[in-house]
């Protein structure tokens, strides 16, 4: 029944070492969205794929990177993670992105970086 | 630019009480939705509600409630007769279709901390 699944649910890297977090639907959905959620703050998009089409929210670091090789798989890397970036990230879609599509997530990626 | 502001940090009440959490929005567009999530602590983000800025009626559904008011860009949502169940961060957020996507940007409130004790 699970419709966004995100693995690893727990990810732990060391401070430098890339790591990449994986996010799956089975909802066929057009649009998925990557959010960063900070211990106790709001989520903020960092990027979002129209189906192979990618736009990077503005703010978004370089250090942060994605790939959605198919319909069902999209992945967030993150080069040279910092403390900072140490927060749940969570991945949702939505069938085609318009005002009146809700937006499905997933259950996130816990980061910890040490 | 569209801001959404939850003002309660953190709400605790005991189990039966009827909460309300507060919403407000600031918005130029005519024409953009709202909506309610609620994250456990498990994380995931769960929808509970959409409402459109043409639709003002108030919104039931079971214990929850919604009370949308354009005159005062508020959006708040009552528990009744809360449950230890409905202990979670509840999210406010807005719609903001981008303008050179035209793809629905959520922005979010800050969130406001439910515990309910037993």
């Amino acid at each position: 029944d699970a419709m966004v699944i995100q693995n690893p649910r727990y990810q732990v890297t060391q401070f430098g070492k890339p790591v990449t977090l994986s996010c799956s639907q089975t909802l066929n959905h057009n649009v998925m969205y990557w959010y960063q959620q900070k211990s106790s703050q709001a989520p903020k998009l960092l990027f979002h794929y129209y189906d192979k089409d990618f736009n990077n929210e503005a703010d978004t670091p370089d250090n942060f990177q994605s790939r959605r090789p198919n319909t069902s798989f999209c992945f967030l890397d993150i080069r040279s993670p910092g403390l900072g970036d140490a927060a749940m990230y969570l991945c949702a879609t939505s069938r085609e992105g318009t005002a009146n599509n809700e937006q499905f997530f997933g259950p996130g990626t816990r980061l910890t970086v040490l | 630019a569209q801001k959404v502001t939850q003002a309660q940090t953190e709400i605790s009440v005991v189990e039966k009480e009827d909460v309300t959490l507060d919403c407000v929005y600031e918005t130029r567009d005519t024409t953009y939705y709202l909506f309610w999530y609620k994250q456990p602590p498990s994380g995931e983000l769960v929808f509970l509600i959409r409402r459109n800025s043409f639709d003002e009626q108030n919104e039931i559904s079971g214990r929850y409630s919604w009370n949308f008011q354009k005159s005062t860009s508020s959006f708040n949502f009552t528990i009744t007769a809360s449950q230890v169940v409905d202990s979670a961060v509840y999210f406010c957020a807005f719609d903001s279709t981008l303008m050179n996507t035209g793809f629905q940007k959520l922005v979010f409130g800050t969130g406001t901390r439910l515990l309910v004790s037993p």
